[in-house]
């Protein structure tokens, strides 16, 4: 089946810096999505993407669907502690086909 | 908008006996949710998808007759992990799809299942 590649799997980095993280599919998505988990917590959506080329933010949180489809990225700008945590991106086919990427863990140093 | 809710949050029961773990969409009909395990340091892993109404289908490897999922409503699925041996406690989270926005899924908190 269809699957997803995060890269980099983990980072750490000091707060303030920005934060660069992709995912890559070999099959084409219509939407991706990013969402953010805490421990002990479910995933919560940041960002959904609907077009490709389509850019948008929520907050510090930019995301960016790929021309191609088969890519997305998110960049977190000044980085705080409370964004720690892991970051999934997912891929879906109108309904009928949800994938989910292997997550990018964050670690903010202080 | 769109939130989901899971019971109970945590749970601590004896192998052999069964747990019964539910899933509700509070603001949003959810025509279809998913079940998902989580091991420490690993990805979701889907288990099973609900469609209200109808049996739920089930991911290969994974026992429909041990993970019963009853999805009788547009907001409420439950998953009951019977017989439970140390080997199911994992994090097991929910998430639903909303009617007006298929594309999109939303995740419950969790529930972390341990079986002693």
């Amino acid at each position: 089946g269809q699957q997803l590649n995060q890269s980099p799997q983990s980072m750490f980095i000091q707060e303030g810096e920005d934060v660069s993280m992709n995912c890559t599919s070999s099959s084409i998505f219509n939407t991706w999505l990013w969402y953010k988990q805490e421990p002990g917590e479910g995933p919560v959506l940041l960002i959904a993407l609907y077009k490709a080329g389509e850019l948008t933010s929520n907050g510090r949180l930019t995301a960016q669907f790929g021309i191609t489809r088969k890519d997305s990225f998110l960049n977190i700008s000044a980085s705080i502690p409370s964004d720690v945590g892991i970051y999934f991106c997912a891929g879906d086919n109108y309904g009928q086909n949800f994938v989910f990427g292997p997550g990018t863990r964050l670690s903010v140093l202080p | 908008g769109a939130v989901v809710s899971q019971h109970p949050s945590w749970v601590i029961c004896k192998s052999g006996t069964s747990v019964k773990i539910e899933c509700r969409s509070l603001d949003f009909q959810a025509t279809t949710m998913f079940w998902y395990r989580q091991f420490p340091k690993q990805s979701l892993m889907l288990m099973a998808t609900s469609n209200e109404g109808s049996k739920a289908t089930y991911e290969q490897g994974v026992e429909k007759d041990k993970f019963l999922i009853n999805h009788a409503s547009l907001t409420l699925s439950t998953l009951t992990v019977t017989s439970a041996h140390p080997e199911d406690s994992s994090f097991y989270i929910c998430s639903a799809k909303s009617v007006d926005r298929a594309d999109e899924q939303y995740f419950g908190p969790g529930t972390r299942l341990t079986v002693t």
